[in-house]
C-alpha cells in the first residue's frame, strides 16, 4: 500500500542552523501538508500546499519556515534559523485532491532536536 | 474545551475488554477522523466519519458521531496489548480550510 515517507527520521542541529526536512507524498496525491507535535502536546497544523503554492498556513508558519516541491516527488520543509522551541516531531501528510472529507495520510515523522 | 478534545486523557484496561474514547469539538465539521500513534511514532489513520454519518465500523473499531452534541466516540472491542497507543481525533472544519485540528489524545494502555 502506498505510504508517505520522510527523511531523516531524526535530526539534531544547533540553534541558528538551517534544517531541511524531506517528504515523499503518495505519488498521485495533489495536496501536501506539514504538521508538528511538540513533545507531550497536540499535533498542530503548519501549512498546506497545492499546485506549487501555499494554500493555507497557521500562525506558527512564520518567515523562518518555507516549503518547496523541488521536483515531482519531494516536498520539503525548511527552517532557516532554528530555535530551541522548534524541537518537535514534524509530520508530512498528503491527500488525493484536498477536497472536504478526504483522509490525510501521514508519514512517520522527523524528530528534530535543536540544541 | 478546545476543538477536538478527547477524554479520558488516559485509560488502562485489561486485554479482552472494550475501550471507549470520546472527543468533543466546537465548530461545524465536514468530517472527523481518528488516528493512532504508537509512542514517539507516526500517525496512523484509523477511520473517517462524515458529518452526515452517525456510525461507522471498521474491524474492531466502532465510531459514532453526534453533530448535535458535537461529539464522537471511538470504541475498540476485544482489546489487545498491541492496541496500546495514543488515540487522537481530528476535525476537518466546515470552513473551506483543510487544516485538521487535533485533540490532545487519549493514552490507552492495554494490560496483557
Amino acid at each position: 500500500e502506498p505510504e508517505v515517507t520522510q527523511t531523516p527520521s531524526h535530526q539534531v542541529t544547533q540553534m541558528g542552523q538551517e534544517v531541511i526536512l524531506r517528504c515523499v507524498p503518495i505519488s498521485n496525491h495533489l495536496y501536501f501538508y506539514w504538521y508538528r507535535q511538540i513533545l507531550g502536546q497536540k499535533v498542530e497544523f503548519l501549512v498546506s500546499f497545492y499546485n506549487n503554492e501555499i494554500s493555507e498556513k497557521s500562525e506558527i508558519f512564520d518567515d523562518q519556515f518555507s516549503v518547496e516541491r523541488p521536483d515531482g516527488s519531494n516536498f520539503t520543509l525548511k527552517i532557516r534559523s532554528t530555535k530551541l522551541e522548534d524541537s518537535a516531531m514534524y509530520f508530512c501528510a498528503s491527500s488525493p485532491r484536498g477536497g472536504a472529507g478526504e483522509t490525510q495520510y501521514f508519514g512517520p515523522g522527523t524528530r528534530l532536536l535543536v540544541l | 474545551s478546545q476543538q477536538g478534545e478527547e477524554d479520558p486523557q488516559a485509560l488502562s484496561i485489561q486485554e479482552g475488554e472494550n475501550a471507549t474514547m470520546n472527543c468533543s469539538y466546537k465548530t461545524s465539521i465536514n468530517n472527523l477522523q481518528w488516528y493512532r500513534q504508537n509512542s514517539g511514532r507516526g500517525l496512523v489513520h484509523l477511520i473517517l466519519i462524515r458529518s452526515n454519518e452517525r456510525e461507522k465500523h471498521s474491524g474492531r473499531l466502532r465510531v459514532t458521531l453526534d453533530t448535535s452534541k458535537k461529539s464522537s466516540s471511538l470504541l475498540i472491542t476485544a482489546s489487545r496489548a498491541a492496541d496500546t497507543a495514543s488515540y487522537f481525533c481530528a476535525t476537518d472544519p466546515d470552513t473551506g480550510r483543510r487544516a485538521l485540528t487535533f485533540g490532545s489524545g487519549t493514552r490507552l494502555q492495554v494490560q496483557p
